[in-house]
């Protein structure tokens, strides 16, 4: 099993609700991640697990909030966010920081 | 902090013609990664550099590492409209660091 699986494809939420999204993978990486996309642009990095363990937070908004509830699943909780923060959220899975990763088909929020 | 510069930033190619996106770095680079993201898909890993001056080749793509490690190119040989798509380099230090991607758009 090769797949890193998100749920759900696809979200819209107001700006005063709580969601979250989720992924999940079976290839006994240690290391996963979050990522933020805008429309024709690069994935920006938002969050790195390594072991578990947050190990980088590039300075993202607390209205963002990982978890890593055990070596297969990772969660990004959202709450108040803002129209900006729409985009296409992916979630990346590597054995160890920084080698191969493998990347889900992505969340597409749009917060309205 | 260190910056990746990829170019270009779009390539429209002819069907069977050949493409080249660069990445470039002031400082020396650990290592390279390129991916590949279709249109409304998501990236998916082609290949990884380490070795200064490393050439690697997957059928029609060669990819190469120069030898001070401060650039790296992905090559198409005889593109085909399968090729469509964005392609990134991804580098790392003690952080991620994304090329802006090069976009490709094959004309039939």
């Amino acid at each position: 099993d090769t797949e890193v699986t998100q749920t759900p494809k696809h979200l819209v939420m107001g700006m005063t609700n709580k969601k979250s999204l989720k992924c999940e993978q079976h290839m006994g990486h240690r290391a996963m991640y979050w990522y933020k996309q805008k429309a024709k642009k690069p994935p920006e990095l938002m969050f790195v697990y390594s072991y578990e363990k947050l190990s980088i937070n590039e300075s993202v908004p607390s209205r963002f909030s990982p978890e890593c509830p055990n070596s297969s699943l990772l969660n990004l909780h959202l709450h108040a966010l803002q129209p900006e923060d729409s985009a296409l959220y992916l979630c990346a899975s590597s054995q160890y920081t920084y080698t191969e990763a493998f990347f889900g088909q992505g969340t597409r929020l749009t917060v309205v | 902090g260190q910056q990746v510069m990829q170019i270009p930033q779009y390539q429209h190619v002819q069907e069977g013609e050949d493409f080249t996106t660069y990445c470039n770095s002031s400082t020396t680079l650990s290592n390279i990664q390129w991916y590949k993201q279709r249109p409304g898909g998501h990236p998916v890993f082609l290949i990884q550099l380490v070795k200064s001056g490393e050439v690697k080749k997957q059928k029609r793509l060669t990819f190469q590492f120069g030898e001070a490690k401060k650039n790296s190119s992905l090559h198409i040989t005889a593109t085909q409209t399968t090729d469509v798509g964005t392609y990134f380099c991804i580098t790392f230090n003690d952080k991620i660091i994304f090329g802006k991607g090069t976009r490709l758009h094959i004309l039939p």
